[in-house]
């Protein structure tokens, strides 16, 4: 089980790019990365999971290494609402639960 | 957009009373989960359930919890005899395949609050 490390707390202004790097030195090689979302009072939401390269989606875009020790989701243009914690999540095909850190609380200011 | 539903949004109950939280999960969705949260921590998993049987379950997960698919459309987990330490949100997810690396949707959330 690939353990993570992010940072506890990001801030940002309106229409800016955010970019929050993950670490991951121990994942394994049947590890996929996995994103989620979630804003107060309210489940985690499913944002983007890449195993390596680039990964692009209408929400965000996921960067992984060669070496696959980290990874940065990246949100473009950012707007108050994506204030919200975001996990970066570390596991294999076989696992059947998710295992969340604290996340990193992402503030956006007008 | 298919969600997951959760209820009550919202259940207070006295110490040693034993609580239902229901939820109906997207209903092609094979693979279902009960996470919790407590206020101001990170999301715990519970328990995952498919083909009417417990799959996997974490130590929080004890004696006093159970999980059920009474039917075709529900979800719920059963907390026996309610502690202080359970309060928190009770978050259900649903999967339609297995495993950590395929997309979970979550519901919105029962928040238990044991006095």
């Amino acid at each position: 089980l690939a353990k993570t490390t992010q940072p506890i707390s990001m801030d940002s202004y309106e229409g800016q790019e955010v970019n929050i790097t993950c670490s991951h030195n121990n994942i394994a090689t049947n590890d996929y990365i996995t994103w989620y979302q979630q804003f107060p009072s309210q489940g985690p939401r499913f944002i983007i999971q890449g195993y390596k390269t680039k990964v692009t989606n209408e929400v965000a875009s996921l960067f992984i290494p060669a070496d696959r020790k980290s990874s940065t989701l990246s949100l473009p243009r950012v707007s108050l609402s994506d204030t919200a914690v975001y996990y970066c999540l570390g596991g294999r095909r076989s696992q059947g639960n998710l295992i969340f850190g604290k996340g990193t609380k992402l503030s956006v200011k007008p | 957009e298919p969600e997951v539903t959760q209820t009550p949004s919202h259940q207070v109950t006295q110490m040693g009373q034993e609580v239902i939280l229901r939820c109906v999960p997207i209903s092609n969705h094979l693979y279902f989960y009960w996470y919790r949260q407590i206020l101001g921590q990170k999301v715990e998993f519970l328990v995952s359930f498919y083909n009417n049987e417990i799959s996997e379950k974490s130590e929080i997960f004890d004696d006093q919890f159970s999980v059920e698919r009474p039917d075709g459309s529900n979800f719920t987990l059963k907390i026996r005899s309610t502690k202080l330490e359970d309060s928190a949100m009770y978050f259900c997810a649903s999967s339609g395949l297995a495993g950590g690396t395929y997309e979970q949707y979550f519901g919105p959330g029962t928040r238990l609050t044991v006095t």
